[in-house]
């Protein structure tokens, strides 16, 4: 079955430092990737997606990923951290083993942005 | 509507009680998906639509858990004899179509179930 890991439940950096959120995948065929962000009582929020286009790919708020087949990795990265950067993230897969439709998660990563 | 909604925000419910959660997907999408999201979790995919019918249940924990979407649009979760274990946010989300996993799911704010 195809699944996500998320390294570390908590990732801590100052405002304007770098931000990286690690994702690993397990899938024996390209999947399709994603990361959403949660905000506190909010419904989930689409960053960016791979769907086997251009594997650097951009998404909304600064934040970028790339797909790196080698090492199984879709890490999510920001130059420079804004407070309002503060929130959950999540990586998630689709692909064939899943059916495509569905969405496989990760545990999340909060990430804690200080002053 | 612009978004996705569900109702209510908030539901507490006594154990054995039955409950019901509404989801109103973004107008004109076809596909339909219900998430679970206990703490300190990531979402967990419970029954996807496409149109009417159910094309992916497989996440249904176990039958006390059923859903509908009789018109293609609205979608209710049900839940029968609710267990403690039950106790999580219910996400809905919505898509232009199934098709491929490429297109975005749009996720609603969810239902807080607690069963007491």
């Amino acid at each position: 079955a195809q699944s996500v890991t998320q390294l570390g439940s908590h990732v801590s950096v100052s405002e304007g430092a770098l931000v990286l959120l690690r994702c690993n995948y397990s899938s024996s065929v390209p999947p399709y990737l994603f990361w959403y962000v949660q905000y506190p009582n909010q419904g989930l929020q689409l960053l960016l997606k791979y769907t086997s286009a251009a594997t650097l790919v951009k998404g909304i708020n600064g934040f970028e990923a790339e797909f790196k087949k080698s090492e199984t990795s879709f890490h999510l990265t920001k130059p420079s951290a804004h407070m309002s950067d503060a929130a959950e993230y999540f990586c998630a897969v689709s692909g064939y083993n899943t059916g495509f439709q569905k969405l496989v998660f990760g545990t999340g990563t909060r990430l804690l942005v200080s002053p | 509507g612009a978004g996705v909604s569900q109702t209510p925000s908030n539901k507490v419910t006594e154990k054995g009680k039955y409950v019901e959660l509404r989801c109103d997907p973004i107008s004109g999408h076809t596909a339909l998906y219900w998430y679970r999201q206990s703490l300190g979790q990531g979402p967990e995919f419970l029954i996807y639509f496409q149109g009417t019918g159910a094309a992916d249940d497989s996440g249904l924990p176990n039958d006390r858990f059923f859903a509908v979407r009789p018109e293609g649009s609205v979608s209710t979760l049900k839940i029968q004899r609710t267990e403690r274990g039950d106790s999580a946010v219910y996400l809905c989300a919505s898509s232009s179509d199934g098709a491929g996993g490429r297109n975005e799911q749009f996720f609603g704010p969810g239902t807080r179930l607690t069963v007491l």
